[in-house]
């Protein structure tokens, strides 16, 4: 059994950065797929990107293309999203999830002054 | 970029009847390995998506059978065959036919009548 744990709560300033991991445990993590997902209040799931820790393959969602980096971790199973730049609008709870279904607890983002 | 359209957005059910989602992808999601790569998730209130449906048509580990998907190429459909009150919550298709790069459909909220 996969799982995925996620980091803490965090409050930003506008125009910080913030980081969130997700730690996993279970399973092969090179050869899986972790996406990362967000969901602003009251909208929809929005995919972000996604890596393959193996090669590793990275890919983003065009409108996040120039303020979004995910990196994983091989050493510590732990695949992380970095955001610069924030604004209010990117007040969401943030998920990683993986290819077989197995998805984090969700880490809430609050960006305000 | 592959978009994903579902319908209804709202879908209200009596307990016991039977409820049906459509989703409906821009380009085909039929790989040439013969699997279509489209997985449905349904999001509880206060929870993380759960997945319900890979590969179009598989029912994920523990998921009742009175949920089941078809479909290929383009248009899928999720049924439910007697709708239950633990139903409720937001359902989602997603594509990954070009991992690690996935979309979301819009969400498909089933409401209890």
């Amino acid at each position: 059994q996969i799982n995925l744990v996620q980091s803490g709560a965090e409050m930003k300033k506008p125009g910080s950065s913030v980081r969130v991991s997700c730690k996993t445990s279970g399973g092969d993590f090179s050869s899986n797929v972790f996406s990362w997902v967000r969901q602003a209040p009251g909208q929809g799931l929005e995919w972000m990107g996604g890596i393959i820790p193996l090669f590793p393959t990275v890919n983003y969602a065009q409108k996040f293309q120039v303020r979004v980096t995910i990196t994983a971790d091989k050493s510590t199973k732990t695949v992380h999203l970095e955001l610069t730049n924030l604004r209010s609008e990117d007040t969401a709870v943030y998920y990683c999830a993986d290819r077989w279904g197995n998805w984090g607890q969700g880490t809430q983002v609050t960006v305000s002054s | 970029d592959v978009v994903m359209t579902q319908s209804p957005l709202s879908l209200p059910v009596t307990p016991g009847e039977p409820a049906s989602v459509s989703c409906r992808s821009s380009q085909s999601l039929l790989d040439s390995d013969g699997y279509n790569y489209l997985d449905w998730y349904l999001q509880k209130p206060g929870q993380s998506p759960q997945l319900l449906i890979y590969l179009a048509s598989n029912r994920a580990s523990g998921v009742p059978d009175r949920f089941s998907g078809s479909g290929s190429g383009t248009n899928f459909t999720l049924k439910i065959s007697r709708v239950e009150a633990e139903d409720i919550g937001v359902y989602y298709c997603v594509q990954g036919l070009q991992t690690p790069r996935a979309t979301f459909g819009q969400g498909t909220r089933l409401e209890i009548k």
